[in-house]
């Protein structure tokens, strides 16, 4: 159990373009998913978290018109980079948190690649 | 004062031996921990969570929580070059919140 999915693994785009991700938790419900952003060798960074049926939190530093989240279900959020330009290239993460068991799980990724 | 606090490494151990890893916290109130094996190029994958003071198993890992000390714990026996990785600390309910905050990661290094 505790299977989250991302879509698309991978995607390379041209600058100015707009990308959007798809993250869904596929055996539990998540009221909650987190949105993160991992560049080569550093850390993770939390970039919002997103609610179901309410707007996105964003982390300091974080432009939420360029980062657009959207969580229309419990099983679902989508994150769309929106005018992507080469320093947006990294490696995206969502993880959902499932609610029962307290415990937050990721998905396998997407690495955006913008040219 | 980083919220919690892990050392970087890279911790190398030999094949078979016990990998030690460690994590410090700075909020007295967080009620939740977590860690996390990320290998390079892919996403964390959780493999223990532990809530209360003590020690937690799991097969070849132990979680160890002393929320006094506001130290968490992980050790794995028998090493395995698979297990070579980054280890990633999370703790959870920061000034009552929800969201996790991660340590920067341990480099685990397993050698055969």
């Amino acid at each position: 159990g505790a299977v989250v999915s991302q879509h698309p693994s991978w995607v390379i785009c041209k600058s100015g373009t707009s990308v959007k991700i798809e993250c869904r938790s596929l055996d539990f419900q998540a009221t909650t998913m987190f949105w993160y952003r991992q560049f080569p060798k550093q850390s993770l960074m939390l970039m919002a978290t997103s609610n179901e049926g309410s707007k996105a939190t964003y982390e300091q530093g974080v432009e939420k018109d360029k980062f657009l989240i959207n969580h229309a279900s419990l099983t679902l959020s989508t994150l769309t980079v929106t005018s992507a330009h080469p320093e947006d290239s990294s490696f995206y993460i969502c993880s959902a948190r499932d609610g029962l068991v307290n415990e937050q799980f990721f998905g396998p990724g997407t690495r955006l690649t913008v040219l | 004062q980083k919220e919690v606090e892990q050392n970087s490494g890279p911790l190398s151990v030999p094949e078979g031996a016990i990998a030690s890893l460690n994590c410090t916290y700075s909020d007295r109130v967080s009620q939740s921990f977590f860690w996390y094996r990320q290998y390079s190029g892919k996403s964390p994958e959780l493999i223990m969570s532990i809530y209360s003071n003590g020690d937690k198993e799991d097969g070849r890992f132990t979680a160890q929580l002393n929320k006094a000390s506001q130290y968490v714990s992980l050790l794995i026996r028998d090493s395995q070059p698979s297990d070579s990785a980054t280890y990633l600390c999370a703790v959870n309910g920061f000034g009552g919140g929800n969201k996790l905050v991660f340590g920067a990661g341990t480099i685990l290094r397993v050698k055969s």
